[in-house]
């Protein structure tokens, strides 16, 4: 149990709407990562936010994008999706100082049909 | 370009056996070096890093790796097996100040009784 909770657990969209999924990190932990993890691949790295602003990003379209709040939980939105955008959509949140450590939500599934 | 290659999908050890799970890497610069687990329905449970010093670093759960420079390698050992340790494993590069981090494609690990 990492203390990294994502809402929702499963969520099925259709193409070309939007989907905006949450990730509430541990408390103290002002670092959120968001990956992708496609069926039988490993994760790919979305972006990262630190102190609210995106510290860092991946090979990602700009219809990728998110949000840190105050109190450091975290949303990933993607607009006009796309059938391949299906996978499992993870969270990762670290401390201040050891951003290297990094603690994973259980993951939300989107299916886009 | 960074990348890891993780060469076996699927490996399938009998219990008590002695694993090892290969790992390599491409990065220009001093190679910050994970390795995570993930069960089934389970985010992913970070089981050891390298950043510098010795090469063999020990970690959760009975697991070591090694890294070696001069084959661009942190391979995953682990002397007896254990039925609990069915699950797919990861191996990732960080980058210098951990704004990005590169994830291999996995290899999933089966134990025979």
């Amino acid at each position: 149990e990492t203390g990294v909770t994502q809402s929702p657990t499963h969520l099925i969209k259709t193409r070309g709407q939007q989907v905006t999924l949450r990730c509430s990190s541990q408390s103290g932990h002002n670092t959120v990562s968001w990956y992708q993890q496609a069926l039988g691949q490993g994760p790919q790295f979305i972006f990262q936010y630190y102190r609210e602003e995106e510290n860092g990003r991946g090979n990602f379209p700009p219809r990728f994008s998110g949000l840190q709040f105050p109190n450091y939980s975290s949303e990933l939105n993607v607009n006009a999706l796309e059938l391949d955008d299906s996978a499992l959509y993870l969270c990762a949140s670290s401390y201040r100082d050891r951003k290297e450590t990094q603690y994973f939500g259980p993951g939300t599934r989107l299916l886009v049909l | 370009a960074q990348s890891v290659t993780q060469p076996d999908i699927h490996i399938t050890v009998s219990e008590g056996a002695s694993l090892e799970l290969r790992c390599n890497y491409s990065y220009g610069a001093t190679p910050y070096l994970f390795w995570y687990v993930q069960s089934p329905g389970q985010g992913l449970q970070l089981l050891l890093k390298y950043f510098s010093g010795d090469t063999l670093v020990q970690g959760i759960k009975g697991f070591e790796a090694e890294f070696k420079r001069s084959q661009s390698s942190f391979n995953l050992r682990k002397p007896s097996v254990h039925w609990s340790d069915a699950a797919e494993y990861f191996c990732a590069v960080g980058l210098y100040n951990f704004n990005k981090f590169y994830f291999g494609s996995g290899t999933k690990l089966n134990v025979k009784p």
